[in-house]
């Protein structure tokens, strides 16, 4: 069975300071990782995903993310924030194993980002 | 590219009424449609898996005769709340996957339909 944490409802961060969003997942096989973000009254828009490869993934708006097997976990990074960075963040995975197409979304972390 | 419109954006209607709400894949095809409901302060609740010309696949807990899933092409899903009720008041969000590349795909989210049931 695969699942996905985010362990903070909500993270807060002066702009121009580094960022950093927590995932930790938990799959049978090999996890297709993914992060979005979601602006208030509106649809979930992709950031980036892992799916193989360099464990270092670079996305959208100078989001990236570290993939860490031992630990399980696909944080997202950013070197400097910006105050319209502020919105709620999802995690999701999806199990190399199973057969289906979903994914499961994490509950999501709201990101402040103080101006 | 990868842009997916979702319709109507906001909805108010009295109890009793039926509400369609539509998915289409705007610059690709899309074998693959997912509906989603979110509640306030909430993740995503996976609904139904949409496939195009096959019978949507329901979630545990989720009626399949009050939540009408349709897939009629490889760029449309409908999802039709039918005798809506106040607790059927939501945020509904579709998202669909292209036909190349696999499932390991990013699914491409549509904006939401607010739903409000008076």
């Amino acid at each position: 069975a695969q699942s996905v944490a985010q362990p903070e409802d909500q993270v807060k961060v002066a702009e121009g300071n580094p960022l950093t969003v927590k995932c930790t997942y938990s799959v049978s096989g090999n996890p297709y990782l993914f992060w979005y973000v979601q602006y208030p009254n509106r649809g979930l828009q992709f950031l980036l995903k892992y799916i193989t490869g360099d464990n270092l993934v670079k996305g959208s708006y100078g989001f990236e993310a570290e993939f860490n097997k031992s630990q399980t976990s696909f944080h997202l990074k950013k070197p400097s924030a910006l105050v319209s960075d502020s919105a709620l963040y999802f995690c999701a995975v999806r199990d190399s194993m199973n057969r289906d197409d979903k994914i499961i979304f994490g509950k999501g972390t709201r990101l402040h980002i103080l101006p | 590219g990868a842009v997916v419109s979702q319709h109507p954006s906001r909805v108010i209607c009295k109890s009793g009424t039926s509400v369609k709400i539509e998915c289409r894949s705007l610059d690709f095809q899309a074998t693959t449609m997912f509906w989603y409901r979110q509640f306030p302060k909430q993740s995503l609740m996976l609904m139904a898996t949409s496939n195009e010309g096959s019978k949507a696949t329901y979630e545990q807990g989720v009626e399949k005769d009050k939540f009408l899933i349709n897939h009629a092409s490889l760029t449309l899903s409908t999802l039709t709340v039918t005798s809506a009720h106040p607790e059927d008041s939501s945020f509904y969000i579709c998202s669909a996957r292209g036909l190349t590349g696999g499932n390991n795909q990013p699914q491409h989210f549509g904006d939401g339909t607010r739903l409000s049931i008076l």
